[in-house]
């Protein structure tokens, strides 16, 4: 799987837009682009996942760049409960075999 | 729908004795993961089962640590015997065949060992 990297930390004001980077250079064709959030004391939640075109869903926003080396995920107006650990995550789709490597992800906070 | 459950939510024990965790995951969810998290880290897969076989224990300290999944549907992580490197959260989750990599994550179970 891809390797990703991504800023440790990220202050983003509440109401604005949040756009959290994740560079996978190394990405291969196959190998998709996963968002995962961590809020403090849960476990982690899906939020969106891409292959190559932009998504929306009613989460989050994801922009992969044309040549997929790196992506962003957009949370369009951000409120407190979006303070979480923001992960990446690339992988191919392996039925059979669907291990998530989490890194350590950025850690995004709200401010009021 | 009901979400991914486990407990005990959280569990303190000293060093050299067992523990074991329960996990109940989403109705109709073939695959089950627990996976483990030290502080300040992301989650690390212990162990995968779609139904009630083992998909991927790679990286479960065998020495340890076992889990198993009865009848398909709940699980149970134990630690036998537990070290003080053992302290952790450990994340139940689990995901349909059609959405594999949408997993659904439980609250997980805080472990400390002393």
């Amino acid at each position: 799987d891809a390797k990703t990297t991504q800023p440790p930390s990220m202050d983003c004001a509440e109401g604005r837009a949040a756009n959290l980077p994740c560079n996978h250079s190394t990405i291969s064709g196959n190998e998709y682009v996963y968002w995962y959030r961590q809020i403090h004391s849960q476990g982690p939640q899906y939020i969106i996942h891409g292959l190559k075109n932009n998504e929306t869903n009613e989460m989050a926003s994801l922009i992969i760049t044309e040549d997929r080396k790196s992506s962003t995920l957009i949370l369009p107006h951000a409120t407190l409960r979006d303070t979480a650990v923001y992960y990446c995550i690339v992988r191919a789709r392996d039925f059979g075999n669907e291990k998530l490597t989490f890194g350590t992800g950025t850690r995004l906070t709200i401010i009021p | 729908e009901a979400g991914v459950a486990q407990s005990p939510r959280y569990k303190i024990i000293e060093k050299r004795q067992s523990v074991a965790f329960w996990c109940n995951p989403i109705s109709g969810h073939a695959t089950l993961y627990w996976y483990q998290q030290i502080l300040g880290q992301g989650p690390k897969l212990l162990i995968q089962f779609q139904n009630n076989g083992v998909v991927d224990d790679s990286q479960l300290p065998k020495d340890r640590f076992s889990a198993e999944r009865l009848k398909g549907v709940d699980s149970t992580l134990k630690i036998q015997p537990a070290k003080l490197e053992d302290s952790a959260v450990y994340l139940c989750a689990s995901s349909s065949g059609t959405s594999p990599y949408e997993q659904y994550f439980g609250p997980g179970t805080r472990l400390t060992v002393t």
